[in-house]
């Protein structure tokens, strides 16, 4: 079945250091990715999603790739601020019309220190 | 101008208990999710409802009853709540086309004692 791997957690950073959460999946065919992000006490919000290989999803100054030669779309943001401290959840949904069920990665909690 | 929204957001109770769970969405979307996030911050889907209709109906057990009275509010109902209900529980809506974004509501902290 579909599944989704990320790094394990936590990951506590300076502020201004770069970021980076791996994220990789195993599906058939070409799914489409998502990255959300949880602040503390709060639902998800969607960052950014892919839709197709070598697509980039960016917003608020995080990236992500869709890689389909290593099944990857790992997280990315060049300067961290103490506001991007959240859970960040990778996700797939399988291509197929009419599975609409998102498949999430475990989570990696980010702290981001002053 | 909110866009999913649950209710309550908070819930305590204890065993054996009946409760329910509300959720709106005015986006306009045509099918809504139930999600259940443990301790450990895992989110598992446990149904969807496209238009009314049951589309995802994981192994949940029967104790959990979706209602979905129109396409914008979804309802979980849980009989004889037990320790391990305890959760965050998450509803979504999403449209059944591309991109397949999904908009999740606040959440419902339900803690049984």
């Amino acid at each position: 079945g579909d599944s989704v791997t990320q790094m394990e957690g936590p990951v506590t950073l300076s502020e201004e250091a770069f970021l980076t959460i791996n994220c990789t999946y195993t599906a058939t065919g070409y799914p489409s990715l998502f990255w959300y992000v949880q602040y503390p006490g709060e639902g998800l919000q969607l960052l950014l999603k892919a839709t197709k290989a070598d697509d980039k999803g960016s917003n608020k100054g995080f990236e992500a790739t869709y890689r389909k030669e290593t099944t990857s779309f790992h997280l990315e943001k060049g300067s961290v601020q103490v506001s991007d401290s959240a859970v960040y959840f990778c996700a797939l949904k399988p291509p197929n019309f009419g599975n609409e069920k998102l498949t999430f990665g475990t989570g990696t909690r980010l702290t981001i220190i002053p | 101008d909110t866009a999913v929204s649950q209710t309550p957001k908070y819930l305590v109770t204890q065993m054996g208990n009946d409760k329910s769970i509300k959720c709106e969405q005015n986006l306009g979307h045509d099918t809504m999710y139930w999600y259940k996030q443990d301790s450990k911050k895992f989110l598992k889907i446990m149904f969807s409802y496209n238009n009314k209709e049951l589309i995802i109906n994981e192994t949940v057990p029967n104790r959990f009853s979706p209602k979905s009275p129109d396409k914008a509010h979804l309802n979980l109902h849980i009989n004889s709540l037990e320790l391990g209900d305890s959760a965050v529980y998450f509803c979504a809506s999403s449209l059944r086309t591309a991109p397949y974004e999904q908009y999740f509501g606040p959440g419902t902290r339900l803690t049984v004692t």
